[in-house]
């Protein structure tokens, strides 16, 4: 079966400071990959999503980068915090042709 | 009834009641609609989903209805229980990386 591992599940850094979260997928091959970000009370918004190894597409433009060094690795970063970067972070995957992406538990980042 | 909360509408129904979560979508292009679950702290849950020629789609005590003349979609809940309590999203699922897009999402109490 396929599982999705995303740490940490929490984070407090300051600003400034540098980000890295990591996602990992189990159980598939040549996935679908996505970060969300989701503010307190808000929906998710689409930051990154990548259709292989080194293929990233930056839906908005921001602080933050992503990369996809392996098939079922997905990593989010920044070089700089800044308090804005606060919310909680999704990583999901998903195969073409299916219309369900299965999302991590997500890291609570709160940049201070 | 409905309200507008501060960032999320708010449905709050009696305990066996039917529950009915609406959502306006944008993109006519969409291949499919999603239905998502979001428990507090935790990453979505799909509910169900809906192929874009399509207009119902039923699941486990779930409905999901397509108006494509309008861009609505709605989720209904059949004799909702205190576990349904969560927030609702619903998400267009396109693009060559199988983006999925989200809604604001709803929050629903169920009241015992």
């Amino acid at each position: 079966s396929q599982t999705i591992h995303q740490w940490p599940a929490t984070l407090v850094q300051p600003v400034g400071s540098p980000l890295s979260l990591e996602c990992t997928v189990e159980g598939t091959s040549n996935p679908n990959l996505y970060w969300y970000r989701q503010a307190a009370g808000r929906g998710l918004q689409l930051l990154f999503y990548s259709v292989g190894i080194g293929q990233i597409s930056s839906e908005v433009p921001q602080n933050l980068s992503a990369s996809r060094p392996q098939d079922r690795q997905f990593i989010l970063s920044s070089k700089k915090l800044l308090l804005s970067d606060s919310g909680f972070y999704l990583c999901a995957w998903s195969v073409l042709g299916r219309a369900e992406a299965f999302f991590g538990q997500g890291t609570r980042l709160t940049v201070v | 009834g409905e309200s507008v909360g501060l960032h999320l509408p708010t449905l709050s129904v009696q305990e066996g009641d039917n529950s009915i979560i609406n959502c306006a979508y944008s993109n006519s292009a969409s291949d499919y609609f999603i239905w998502y679950k979001q428990e507090s702290g935790k990453g979505p849950q799909f509910i169900i989903d809906i192929r874009s020629n399509m207009d119902k789609r039923q699941g486990q005590r779930v409905t999901v209805l397509l108006n494509k003349t309008v861009k609505h979609l709605s989720l209904q809940i059949a004799a909702t229980q205190p576990g349904d309590s969560a927030v609702y999203f619903c998400a267009e699922n396109w693009g060559t990386g199988n983006q999925f897009y989200f809604g604001t999402g709803t929050s629903l109490t169920v009241i015992p």
